[in-house]
């Protein structure tokens, strides 16, 4: 099946550090993207998405120049958390489509569990 | 305002079990329903349902969707403790040219020995 690897799976860094959370689709094309966040017994809230080699869409609420997203190729996502402080703590996953309308599932990564000092 | 919500919020049973998970839907231009299994990371694909009435099934597994009443159900029979994760229910919608899952809050499933 769709595999899709998420990097690093945990990260602990000082506040106002930036971290950079990767996500690969390893065995298909993955045109989008999702970003989503996800905190402790709750679901998923999308953050993002983003098409290859455009800009991403933000959900409303989600600050843009503090979650940068880049989708430079289509097996590369990455969202950047700057100057990060601790109520950005939290876990993050990724997904990847093959498609951009719904035809196909969601593949998910492993997702980041982001710990702020 | 989209939402999905799913209950119970949380059941735990006994091996042997059947248990059935609840979502309900409120989207415009809904395009799909889709089940997920969590537990301790990703989610796991299960089913996407897209017409009503039609059960999909795999294994102990089955689900079906009701695109009248806006509902979709999931039942697993003979639970086993592997079946203890967190069942996502997601209904995709389409917006400005793609599309997006709107999640719900999920039912936490605990199957004892």
């Amino acid at each position: 099946g769709a595999v899709v690897s998420q990097h690093p799976s945990w990260v602990i860094c000082k506040s106002g550090t930036s971290v950079k959370i990767e996500c690969r689709s390893l065995d298909f094309q993955a045109t989008t993207m999702f970003w989503y966040r996800q905190f402790p017994k709750q679901s998923l809230m999308l953050m993002a998405t983003s098409n290859e080699g455009s800009k991403a869409t933000y959900e409303q609420g989600v600050e843009k120049d503090k979650f940068l997203i880049n989708h430079a190729s289509l097996t590369l996502s990455t969202l950047t958390v700057t100057s990060a402080h601790p109520e950005d703590s939290s876990f993050y996953i990724c997904s990847a489509s093959s498609r951009r309308n719904s035809n196909q599932p969601q593949h998910f990564g492993d997702g980041t569990r982001l710990s702020i000092l | 305002e989209d939402k999905v919500v799913q209950s119970p919020l949380s059941l735990v049973v006994h091996e042997g079990d059947t248990v059935t998970l609840n979502c309900s839907y409120e989207v415009t231009n809904f395009r799909s329903l889709l089940w997920y299994k969590q537990e301790k990371k990703a989610p796991t694909f299960l089913f996407m349902l897209t017409s009503s009435g039609i059960e999909k099934k795999s294994g102990r597994l089955s689900s079906i969707l009701d695109k009248k009443e806006l509902f979709s159900i999931l039942n697993i029979t003979a639970t086993q403790t592997g079946d203890s994760a967190i069942y996502l229910c997601a209904s995709t919608l389409s917006t400005s040219g793609t599309y997006k899952y709107i999640f719900g809050t999920g039912t936490r499933l605990k199957v004892l020995a």
